[in-house]
């Protein structure tokens, strides 16, 4: 079963917009991770935040987490055709079998 | 070195018929994942190592899945009279020492598994 459930399962925006996808978790967490994947391959790391943190940026991209509400957001800024990818949040459970467990992930679209 | 490599890129089979898939990690790289993903769909867990400790093999489907991990390093995910249902996109991703906190994963391009 998923982990993870991302919010909306699709999204579509045009070049220069910002882009909000939402992922909601059902377990403790250690930290949590935000992936892109293109073409329907391998998936690439965007950033991680760890349960402590509250707020991360990283270029384009800001991630909010709420552990008292088992949510995160990725906020990308000032969207491109070349962000046009699904995105997937990823939690790495408590515990020392820290295994990683993907979400649902979000199609987002990025359109001239 | 280079990342993460699998091991036929795309694996066409008859049903009935077992396969092998193969995954090189990232050297010194201590936690192995193997992911499933049907068109359009998320990542479905199938099995993780962790250095020298018992897998979790918690995701595997049924018995006819089984995965390896030899010395460490090369893994080998083997289906065994595969079913059309067995179509998939089949991630390997590895981690690096660390556990924990640091759990970034490495993924490799997938072998893309058509059972006919």
């Amino acid at each position: 079963s998923q982990q993870g459930e991302e919010d909306p399962q699709a999204l579509s925006i045009q070049e220069g917009e910002n882009a909000t996808m939402n992922c909601s978790y059902k377990t403790s967490i250690n930290n949590l991770q935000w992936y892109r994947q293109n073409s329907g391959r391998g998936l690439v790391h965007l950033i991680l935040i760890r349960s402590n943190e509250r707020e991360k940026h990283s270029g384009r991209l800001r991630v909010t987490l709420d552990t008292s509400k088992k949510s995160s957001s990725l906020l990308i800024t000032a969207s491109r055709a070349a962000d046009t990818a699904s995105y997937f949040c990823a939690t790495a459970s408590t515990g020392t079998a820290s295994k990683l467990t993907f979400g649902t992930g979000t199609r987002l679209q990025v359109t001239l | 070195g280079a990342g993460v490599s699998q091991s036929p890129s795309n694996k066409v089979t008859e049903k009935g018929k077992d396969v092998e898939l193969r995954c090189d990690p990232i050297s010194g790289h201590t936690a192995l994942y193997w992911y499933r993903q049907s068109l359009g769909q998320g990542l479905e867990f199938l099995i993780y190592f962790q250095g020298n400790s018992a897998p979790d093999k918690s995701g595997l489907p049924s018995d006819r899945f089984s995965a390896e991990r030899t010395g460490g390093s090369v893994s080998t995910l083997t289906i065994q009279r595969t079913q059309q249902e067995d179509s998939a996109v089949y991630l390997c991703a590895s981690s690096p020492p660390g556990g924990g906190v640091r759990t970034e994963a490495f993924f490799g391009q997938g072998t893309r598994l058509t059972v006919v």
